[in-house]
C-alpha cells in the first residue's frame, strides 16, 4: 500500500540542538498528523494539521502542512532528553473510513 | 478509566495456538483499528471497523479475524498463530475525525 517517505530514519543529537524531520508523498493528503512513540508505549498525537500552508506549534514543537499538500515538516527546538523516541508522520486522504497512511518513523536519540 | 486499553500487554504462545488480543475504549468512538508494528515496516493496518458489526480488511489481514459486537470492544484473534505473527500489536480508535488514538500495545511472541 501507499507509504509516506519519512526522513531521516534516525538522528543522534546533543541536548539543546534543534531537530528537523519531514514526510513526503507522491499524492495529496488533506490532513497531516505527527505522533511520538516512547519505548514500550503506543503512539501519542503531537500535532494535527488541516490546511495547506498551516504552521502549528505545540510547545517546542512546530509542524507545517506543505503548500503542495504532499509534504509536512516537524521541528523540535532546544531538544531535551525526554524527546527521545520514534516520531511518525501520518496522512489522511479523505473519505469515510478514516484510514491513515503512516511513515516508517524517525528514531531520535538525545545525548545529555 | 477513560481511554483505550489493551490486554494482555505481553503474551507468549506456541505455533498453531489460537490467541485473542483485547481492545477496549471508553470514548464511544465509532472507528477502531488494529495495527502491527515491525522493524522496517512501521505500522501496518490489519483490520478496521466503522461501527459495531461493520469490519473491513486492511493491508495485512491474512491469519487474523476480528469481531465487533459492541462499540467499545474490538478483539483481534489469531486463529492459528505462526512465527511471522510475532510483533507488537496496537489498537486505535477515532471519533468522527481523522485523528486516531492508540492503546499501549500488546507484545506477542510466537515460539
Amino acid at each position: 500500500g501507499q507509504q509516506l517517505n519519512q526522513s531521516p530514519q534516525s538522528m543522534f543529537i546533543q541536548e539543546g540542538e534543534d531537530v528537523s524531520m519531514n514526510c513526503t508523498s507522491s499524492s495529496i493528503f488533506n490532513t497531516w498528523l505527527w505522533y511520538k512513540q516512547d519505548p514500550g508505549e503506543g503512539p501519542v498525537l503531537l500535532i494535527a494539521l488541516y490546511k495547506a500552508g498551516e504552521l502549528t506549534s505545540n510547545g517546542r514543537l512546530t509542524a507545517q502542512f506543505g503548500i503542495t499538500r504532499k509534504d509536512s515538516f516537524l521541528n523540535i527546538s532546544a531538544s531535551i532528553p525526554s524527546d527521545v523516541g520514534i516520531y511518525f508522520c501520518a496522512g489522511f486522504r479523505g473519505g469515510s473510513n478514516y484510514k491513515l497512511t503512516f511513515g516508517k518513523g524517525t528514531l531520535l536519540t538525545v545525548n545529555p | 478509566d477513560a481511554g483505550i486499553t489493551q490486554s494482555p500487554r505481553y503474551k507468549i504462545t506456541e505455533t498453531g495456538r489460537q490467541v485473542t488480543l483485547m481492545c477496549h475504549q471508553t470514548w464511544s468512538h465509532s472507528y477502531m483499528f488494529w495495527y502491527r508494528q515491525d522493524l522496517g515496516h512501521g505500522l501496518r493496518l490489519i483490520y478496521y471497523s466503522a461501527a459495531a458489526d461493520i469490519t473491513d480488511k486492511g493491508e495485512v489481514p491474512d491469519g487474523y479475524v476480528v469481531s465487533r459486537s459492541k462499540t467499545e470492544n474490538f478483539p483481534l484473534t489469531l486463529e492459528s498463530a505462526t512465527r511471522s505473527q510475532t510483533s507488537v500489536y496496537f489498537c486505535a480508535s477515532s471519533g468522527e475525525t481523522d485523528t486516531q488514538y492508540f492503546g499501549p500495545g500488546t507484545r506477542l511472541t510466537v515460539l
